[in-house]
């Protein structure tokens, strides 16, 4: 079967750092991924890791990949207020076609 | 930096009344798709599209919904009959085939 699964709300203080969970059931996912939806706004593609890898740094954002655990964690350094959002992971398996399966999203809240 | 764009960004229309959501995607992309989320819940795929054919559609996608890409750049969802739980933010995507989807800022379905 396939579902994604993430934690409903984080609450985080400016300066601080982020950590939003995802698990995932598939293990033939090959890629996950993590989308970010600003109030009123669409999907933006934030960044991806490939499911051979354990992690991935762009920036002030790092992905790791547990495969065994099916777990895969979004870490945002030095949280910004213009990182307050929903954050979406999201599976792909080319097994399933070309499609994403999402999570329910995390809201993220940064406070002063 | 080339984006997807979709119009309206809102429509409220009427129920059973066929409704047209449009979607412009990135110029060289090949595969095409529509998303949506019914409020509170998860982004839900219900439709691919490559090669001027569909690729895969979900159960959501019954004879109700019809995709088309009529002049080779617009990519267009209608929904013929539309009923309250059409009800949704509908997100057009769009790829090379490297697996990076980009989407749409979505367009709000309102069926009264």
């Amino acid at each position: 079967g396939e579902d994604v699964e993430q934690s409903l709300f984080l609450s985080v203080r400016e300066g601080d750092s982020s950590v939003i969970n995802c698990t995932y059931t598939d293990s033939s996912s090959t890629y996950l991924y993590w989308y970010k939806q600003e109030p009123g706004a669409g999907l933006q593609l934030l960044t991806y890791i490939f499911s051979n890898m354990d992690m991935k740094q762009d920036q002030r954002l790092t992905v790791l990949l547990n495969k065994k655990d099916k777990h895969l964690s979004l870490r945002i350094a030095d949280t910004q207020t213009g990182d307050s959002a929903i954050y979406f992971c999201a599976e792909y398996r080319e097994a399933a076609g070309n499609k994403l399966t999402f999570g329910g999203g995390t809201r993220v809240l940064v406070k002063p | 930096e080339p984006e997807v764009t979709q119009t309206p960004s809102h429509q409220v229309t009427q129920m059973g009344q066929e409704v047209i959501l449009r979607c412009v995607p990135i110029s060289n992309h090949l595969y095409f798709y529509w998303y949506r989320q019914i409020l509170g819940q998860k982004v839900e795929f219900l439709v691919s599209f490559y090669n001027n054919e569909i690729s895969e559609k979900s159960e959501i996608f019954d004879d109700q919904f019809s995709v088309e890409r009529p002049d080779g750049s617009n990519f267009t969802l209608k929904i013929r009959s539309t009923k309250l739980e059409d009800s949704a933010m509908y997100f057009c995507a769009s790829e090379i085939g490297n697996t990076e989807a980009f989407f749409g800022q979505g367009t709000r379905l309102t069926v009264v």
